[in-house]
């Protein structure tokens, strides 16, 4: 079975361009989360969907970031415009339910310049 | 504010060596303790999900012990080898939120 699919694995856009992440979930996971990882520090949550409804969107910077699910399977997370701290690593996670393990997607390397 | 703590921030042994690693978390309204290896370029791999005071588990020469009452875990590996090398990273969850500490970088020399 595959797992969670990621693209772009690396990216580098300069400052004030806009940039889109995709994840593909592990089929029949209804529950999807984005984190960001920063340098040195541990991932941090910045959305949660079960199925196509956001349920915990506190973390998300609204005025830049934007994330959808449609049909509750694939997931975009998109920066307009990216500033030089977006750059991170961004992380995409399924899983069965809330509380049950997240698989976790290899991730995409963002540098902004 | 929920802080997940871990110790060392990383370490470096010998193959052979054993080595252990602490994660330190809330010991309120526990839910469950996770931990992950990160190796680099790869996806973070689950390696232990942790739910109940005084669980031991165990995956080949890596082991976990859970103390909820005091809020750590503590991760050990046996014999340390260079293919351990990744970042161990453990992840607390309360209901619904999986907060995460900073990692363990290992870097294991031959």
């Amino acid at each position: 079975e595959a797992g969670v699919v990621q693209s772009p694995r690396y990216k580098i856009i300069e400052k004030k361009q806009p940039v889109a992440f995709w994840c593909n979930p592990i089929s029949g996971h209804n529950t999807l989360y984005w984190y960001r990882q920063n340098l040195g520090q541990g991932p941090e949550l910045l959305i949660r969907y079960e199925n196509e409804e956001a349920v915990d969107d506190s973390q998300l910077p609204k005025d830049r970031f934007s994330a959808e699910r449609l049909k509750g399977v694939d997931s975009t997370l998109k920066i307009q415009p990216a500033e030089l701290g977006d750059s991170a690593v961004y992380l995409c996670a399924s899983s069965w339910g809330r509380n049950t393990e997240a698989f976790f997607g290899q991730g995409t390397r963002l540098t902004v310049v | 504010i929920l802080n997940v703590e871990q110790s060392p921030q990383s370490l470096h042994v010998q193959e052979g060596d054993s080595t252990n690693f602490t994660c330190s978390f809330p010991s309120s309204n526990f839910y469950a303790l996770h931990w992950y290896r990160w190796e680099t370029a790869k996806s973070p791999e689950a390696l232990f999900v942790m739910t109940l005071n005084g669980d031991e588990k165990k995956k080949g020469r890596i082991s976990a012990t859970l103390n909820t009452k005091e809020g750590y875990s503590y991760l050990y590996i046996k014999g340390s080898q260079p293919e351990d090398s990744a970042t161990y990273l453990c992840a607390f969850r309360r209901t619904d939120k999986l907060i995460f500490g900073t990692g363990t970088r290992l870097q294991v020399f031959p």
